[in-house]
């Protein structure tokens, strides 16, 4: 059974970086039909895709915040991480990662999930 | 990038059929996949592709498509299917994912 586990700090402060890191049993990340994906909500919101990587390391962003967001793949580790610089209180959310199974698919398929975690950006 | 639309509630008695919609130039390209979300919990996939199920997901619960528009259907809406909602897709310009805005879901 796959599983993924967020990490990383409750509390950041405005104008930091914000950094979580996914990692992934259960499995492997190496996968050639995964994308590595994750997903924030706002408290109260919906659900908005931040990024997804592959394990070739080939990204994909969300254009609103493609200027803020770096997601990279460490697959000695079988983890995979988010860093979002510049946070302001609006990227106060739980952070979700998740395994999209999409690759074969003509469409999504986020499979799995991690239980997410709370970000609050505060001073 | 492209867009997904949804009824922000929709209500349902109890034991009827009801159905969410998700709109989007998207889905004539892209299946939709659907996700339940019961508060404080994680979103779960409930169906994906062309009508697929995930494991444990129960057959009252289908999948369909029309043009723009995909749609989940719960028949004998049940108290536990009592949850929010969300269609997902792929951008039809590159590997984006988009979600929509979500339909939270009332069995009376």
């Amino acid at each position: 059974q796959l599983q993924l586990q967020e990490s990383g700090p409750g509390l950041v402060k405005p104008s930091e970086t914000l950094s979580l890191t996914c990692t992934v049993s259960g499995g492997s990340i190496s996968s050639s039909s995964s994308y590595w994906v994750w997903i924030r909500q706002t408290p109260g919101k919906g659900l908005e895709w931040i990024g997804s990587v592959f394990y070739t390391g080939s990204t994909y962003y969300k254009s609103s915040l493609k200027s803020r967001v770096t997601i990279s793949a460490d697959t000695s580790k079988n983890q995979f991480s988010l860093k979002l610089k510049s946070v302001t209180a609006a990227d106060t959310a739980v952070y979700y990662c998740a395994r999209d199974e999409g690759v074969a698919v003509a469409g999504t398929q986020i499979d799995y999930w991690g239980q997410g975690t709370l970000v609050t950006v505060s001073s | 990038s492209s867009e997904l639309t949804q009824d922000p509630a929709v209500s349902v008695a109890l034991g009827q059929t009801v159905r969410i919609t998700c709109q989007g130039d998207s889905l004539r390209n892209y299946f939709a996949s659907w996700y339940r979300q019961q508060p404080g919990q994680a979103p779960i996939l409930v169906m994906y592709g062309r009508d697929k199920r995930p494991s444990g997901i129960p057959d009252r619960i289908s999948g369909s498509r029309s043009g723009n528009t995909a749609s989940l259907t719960i028949t004998g809406a049940q108290a536990e299917d009592e949850a929010d909602y969300y269609c997902s897709s792929r951008d039809s310009s590159d590997n984006h994912v988009v979600f929509g805005g979500g339909t939270k879901l009332t069995v009376l």
